[in-house]
């Protein structure tokens, strides 16, 4: 199947820092990304939907200044938690959509954030 | 967009065939099936997908009746290595979303 490649896996950082996780697609265009996060036991809340070259579309109750998303490419994706507060820790996932007809979803390997 | 219900979770043995199904009313004209396996810390990985009747490969089987209102991921002769939580998700190709339902915890005991 398709790869998607998810950075960095795990990171730690000092609260009022900023982080940026990227997501590529290493062997397909993904004209579509989706960033999701995931709480301990709990499944998979969508952020937000990425689309090469225009403004990510934000969940309701997902702050967009605080969680930038930047498409720029048909292979990469990248997620930036600004100013990072320990409420923000949490394990956050990317999926890019491939192939035709079916278009299925590829998921990148997850990053753990911790914000200290 | 097609809401998902499954049960929370479901214990099994090595060596069963272990059946999740999942009810989906009002899933579209347009919309796929698909099923997804994580594991603890890990992004979910694609197990199957189908839009109707039967479709097997090499890890699973999925059912799909006829009206399509619910599927069964069927995992035959599981092993400890098939403990995870096992999404399904419902779908069209260029869906704007893709939301998760609650999924299945699957428990497999030697």
């Amino acid at each position: 199947g398709a790869v998607v490649s998810q950075h960095p896996s795990r990171v730690i950082c000092k609260s009022g820092t900023s982080v940026k996780i990227e997501c590529r697609s290493l062997d397909f265009q993904a004209t579509t990304m989706f960033w999701y996060r995931q709480f301990p036991k709990k499944s998979l809340m969508l952020m937000a939907t990425s689309n090469e070259g225009s403004k990510a579309t934000y969940e309701q109750g997902v702050e967009k200044d605080k969680f930038l998303i930047n498409h720029a490419s048909l292979t990469l994706s990248t997620l930036t938690v600004t100013s990072a507060h320990p409420e923000d820790s949490s394990f956050y996932i990317c999926s890019a959509r491939a192939g035709q007809p079916n278009e299925k979803l590829f998921f990148g390997s997850g990053t753990q954030l911790s914000v200290l | 967009l097609a809401k998902t219900t499954q049960p929370i979770s479901m214990d099994s043995y090595e060596g069963q065939e272990v059946n999740i199904t999942c009810s989906h009313n009002n899933i579209a004209t347009n919309d796929y099936i698909t099923w997804y396996q994580q594991f603890p810390s890990q992004g979910p990985r694609f197990i199957i997908q189908g839009y109707k009747t039967k479709v097997t490969n090499e890890v699973a089987s999925l059912f799909i009746p006829a009206d399509r209102k619910s599927s069964t991921l069927s995992l035959p002769r599981v092993s400890l290595s098939d403990t995870a939580v096992y999404y399904c998700l419902v779908a069209y190709s260029s869906a704007s979303k893709i939301i998760f339902g609650s999924g299945t915890r699957l428990s497999i005991r030697p």
